[in-house]
């Protein structure tokens, strides 16, 4: 059965400083990979997909299958990144949506 | 025009009692899911639906019923509430093989 983990309930980092989400998954086909956020109070959104590899909000992240992971990446991290980020996984043509713990970001000023 | 809403946004009842949350999308995507997610802001799936076959069932209690009239509503309905079903429940929905699209939960709260 496929898994996310997400190893840090919580990250700290102050403004300015690079930022690393860390994320792993275990899937024996080949799955999607997706990046959720949801800031205080608010509903979850869609912040990236790893088959559309495009940058939003700055962050980034790349799919490693050799280390099965999809790490989300900021060079210089802003207050308002301060939210809950979730990874999740799509196998099976979607049938089969996992999400992870979720990490918590606090970007201090 | 929110794509996924559900109501009421936010449930205050006590222990014992029967309650029912709505959900519709207006995106003519074809499966539709409800999660739970507690104070640790774990996500849980509950139910997920798709062409009005329930296609997962995470052992949740069979207290929790969803309810879909059709493509573009799934409710939930708990009867015999209880203390840890306090959370907050979000609706979600997707076409196949693509982003789920949540709406803004619904905060329930058993006193």
């Amino acid at each position: 059965a496929q898994r996310v983990t997400q190893p840090e309930k919580l990250l700290s980092v102050f403004k300015g400083a690079p930022v690393e989400l860390k994320c792993n998954y275990s899937y024996s086909g080949s799955p999607e990979l997706f990046w959720y956020v949801q800031y205080s109070r608010q509903r979850l959104q869609l912040l990236l997909r790893h088959i559309s590899r495009e940058s939003i909000k700055g962050f980034t992240a790349d799919l490693n299958k050799g280390e099965t992971s999809f790490h989300l990446k900021k060079p210089f991290a802003q207050e308002e990144d301060s939210a809950m980020y979730y990874c999740a996984l799509s196998a099976l043509r979607g049938q089969n949506f996992v999400f992870g713990p979720g990490t918590r970001l606090s970007v201090l000023p | 025009d929110t794509a996924v809403s559900q109501t009421p946004k936010y449930l205050v009842t006590q222990m014992g009692n029967d309650k029912s949350i709505k959900c519709e999308q207006n995106l003519g995507h074809d499966t539709m899911y409800w999660y739970k997610q507690d104070s640790k802001k774990f996500l849980k799936i509950m139910f997920s639906y798709n062409n009005k076959e329930l296609i997962i069932n995470e052992t949740v209690p069979n207290r929790f019923s969803p309810k879909s009239p059709d493509k573009a509503h799934l409710n939930l309905h708990i009867n015999s509430l209880e203390l840890g079903d306090s959370a907050v429940y979000f609706c979600a929905s997707s076409l196949e093989g693509q982003p789920q699209h949540f709406g803004d939960g619904t905060r329930l709260s058993i006193l």
